[in-house]
């Protein structure tokens, strides 16, 4: 099994400002993603992040909102860029090892004003 | 995206009683697997059963897949009410990513 350490666990922020989300793994993957998932209902995949490569975006979710770093085997993190109270959410971190099984950090509940 | 689709949305059972929890998907998958998520935390995995397997069982839970009709239970015995959370299944379609059902909320009453 792998530990994922997320943080920030919450946050309140302003329209119009950035927020880096960081995902620790306690143990070296090579793949990451992230999702977001509005209270209530299911999780939604943003982008998967492999080392030494760029993110792999889903449909509806662009680099230039949601750009993400991935400089290692155990770190990544998810920026949301110029907020809007649309991406009050709450964004999960993920990493998967063996038979595509993922494991989770808590998630970063997101609000902005 | 979203490929399972879970039934019941919700339940609410007794302390003691049986939960069970349906899975429908649409494409071939390589594996399905169940996660547990309690409120405001990440997700924990459960379970999972391979395409070749039929049942599978780990500690109060008991897993079933029929790839003939594109579903999975999940059953929890002898609930208690640490098992109040949203159950999730997600299917593996033989690619690196996971897509997950809408979630069962269930709520076990002491």
């Amino acid at each position: 099994s792998a530990v994922i350490s997320q943080k920030p666990s919450r946050d309140i922020c302003q329209r119009g400002t950035s927020l880096t989300i960081q995902c620790q793994v306690d143990s070296q993957v090579t793949m990451m993603f992230w999702y977001r998932q509005q209270p209530g209902q299911s999780l939604t995949l943003i982008a998967t992040a492999n080392q030494g490569s760029e993110a792999t975006y889903e449909s509806g979710f662009v680099i230039d909102k949601f750009p993400i770093s991935r400089p290692n085997l155990t770190f990544s993190t998810l920026t949301v860029s110029n907020m809007s109270p649309e991406d009050s959410s709450i964004y999960l971190c993920s990493a998967t090892l063996r038979e595509n099984i993922q494991y989770f950090g808590a998630g970063t509940r997101l609000s902005v004003l | 995206s979203q490929q399972g689709e879970e039934d019941p949305q919700a339940l609410s059972i007794q302390e003691g009683e049986n939960a069970t929890m349906n899975c429908s998907y649409k494409t071939s998958i390589n594996n399905l697997q169940w996660y547990r998520q309690n409120s405001g935390r990440g997700l924990v995995h459960l379970i999972l059963i391979r395409s070749n397997e039929r049942e599978k069982h780990s500690g109060r839970l008991r897993v079933t897949l029929d790839t003939s009709k594109k579903s999975s239970s999940l059953l929890i015995t002898a609930s208690r009410a640490a098992d109040t959370a949203s159950y999730f299944c997600a299917t593996d379609a033989n690619d690196y990513k996971l897509s997950f059902g809408a979630g069962t909320t269930v709520t076990v009453r002491a």
